[in-house]
């Protein structure tokens, strides 16, 4: 079965760290792009970052970048994102999700893992 | 940043009715345009790629269209399941930005 699974999330103060991670299985990892897209509460999905199946390309969305970094490792079938300098407006689930061959429709989504920033 | 937009924000329609939804790009994207379904508390599903191409495993009921900025999804039936959010997501060029989604109720 494809399947994706993230973890890490949890609650943090305002200027912490938290690292989420993605285990992916029943596909090869390897081939495939990657994105992390986010989705606050009551609010619409937002992407983050997307990381290229050589680890090549890296992009984010200009809220994030300096603060955030998003890499994998395709030994072990895992996607990460290492989230720094955190704000109250990160909050938000957090889902890791696969990009399709045709177009980037991301075609695989997992279950999502929660960041609340708060004091 | 290419913005896109949906309308209508939201919806009531029955089972049976045939719903409609469009996506605007701020600039062409192709067909570079892809659909989602969420429902409460559970992750995005991809119902339509490259602007009109079905997902595996997508009832046919299902459908896309357009190319350039203007882009439509379309429901031929709707069924108890399909009362969700979608939302439309460009894949032109990053940021990969997502449209604010059309809530889809029961009426």
């Amino acid at each position: 079965e494809v399947q994706l699974v993230e973890s890490g999330g949890g609650l943090v103060k305002p200027g912490g760290s938290l690292r989420l991670s993605c285990a992916a299985s029943g596909f090869t990892f390897s081939n495939y792009d990657m994105n992390w897209v986010r989705q606050a509460p009551g609010k619409g999905l937002e992407w983050v970052s997307s990381i290229s199946s050589s680890n090549r390309y890296i992009y984010y969305v200009d809220s994030v970048k300096g603060r955030f970094t998003i890499s994998r490792d395709n030994a072990k079938n895992s996607l990460f994102l290492q989230m720094n300098s955190l704000r109250a407006e990160d909050t938000a689930v957090y889902y890791c999700a696969r990009a399709g061959a045709v177009n980037y429709g991301m075609d695989v989504w997992g279950q999502g893992t929660t960041v609340t920033v708060s004091s | 940043d290419i913005q896109v937009t949906q309308s209508p924000s939201s919806l009531s329609a029955s089972v049976g009715d045939r719903v409609t939804i469009t996506c605007r790009a701020s600039q062409s994207i192709g067909r570079y345009l892809n659909w989602y379904l969420q429902k409460p508390g559970k992750a995005p599903k991809l119902l339509i790629y490259a602007a009109s191409s079905l997902q595996s495993g997508v009832p046919s009921r299902f459908s896309g269209s357009g190319s350039g900025t203007d882009f439509t999804l379309t429901i031929s039936s709707l069924q108890p399941e399909d009362f969700a959010t979608y939302y439309c997501q460009q894949s032109y060029s990053t940021p990969f930005t997502f449209g604010p989604g059309t809530k889809v109720d029961i009426k």
